[in-house]
């Protein structure tokens, strides 16, 4: 159990472009989601909190303009990276909390396999 | 602020035993965690401390001292798929409802033959 899939798995995109990525938990529901990004070889920055209906809390120094962040549900929250430029290639990463508390530990986090986004 | 520190890289052999520490400075704390991740995967579960002392888990332990602000990952009989970054991260807890993982700045490890 408590599974959160992303898609999609790496994507390539044209500098300017946007770009869509989706977290989705499984099998259980999720209040709580983060973002985070991961340059190579660094360790994992946390964007943005997400919260079911109602807006993201954004990390010092993350454009929450540029990194628009929707939680529509229980179960999903997207990340859209508005005009993207090559500086925003990079690993991103969700996690969800589940509200069950479903690992054992208080307020697990369950990370999903991350997104590769290249921007050219 | 929160200021989490890792040995960037480390080296060990096959069956051997290795321990990462790292230390923290943070504002709030309710909880350590450590996460093995491979490269270009997500972070996965390792251990999680809490209180003080030793948590067992297999050919893994963690430690914890909260006064002294310090974990330690053990792994022992080291086997060749142990070659990963591991990631200490100290759950926040400030803000209830939000508990943020704050990561460390993870630890290479390679293991040889």
């Amino acid at each position: 159990g408590a599974v959160v899939s992303q898609h999609p798995s790496w994507v390539i995109c044209k500098s300017g472009t946007s770009v869509k990525i989706e977290c989705r938990s499984l099998d259980f529901q999720a209040t709580t989601m983060f973002w985070y990004r991961q340059f190579p070889k660094q360790s994992l920055m946390l964007m943005a909190t997400s919260n079911e209906g109602s807006k993201a809390t954004y990390e010092q120094g993350v454009e929450k303009d540029k990194f628009l962040i929707n939680h529509a549900s229980l179960t999903l929250s997207t990340l859209t990276v508005t005009s993207a430029h090559p500086e925003d290639s990079s690993f991103y990463i969700c996690s969800a909390i589940s509200l069950a508390g479903a690992g054992g530990v208080p307020y697990e986090q369950y990370f999903g396999p991350g997104t590769r986004l290249t921007v050219t | 602020g929160q200021n989490i520190d890792q040995p960037t890289e480390m080296t060990a052999t096959e069956g051997a035993i290795v321990q990462i520490n790292c230390t923290y400075q943070t504002s709030g704390f309710n909880g350590l965690f450590w996460y093995q991740q491979h490269a270009g995967e997500a972070p996965t579960f390792l251990s999680y401390n809490v209180l003080d002392g030793l948590e067992e888990k297999g050919r893994f332990s963690s430690f914890l001292s909260r006064s002294k602000g310090y974990s330690y990952l053990l792994l022992k009989e080291l086997q060749m798929k142990d070659s990963a970054s591991y990631l200490c991260a100290v759950r926040d807890g400030r803000n209830t409802g939000f508990q943020k993982l704050v990561f460390g700045t993870g630890t290479r490890l390679l293991v040889s033959p």
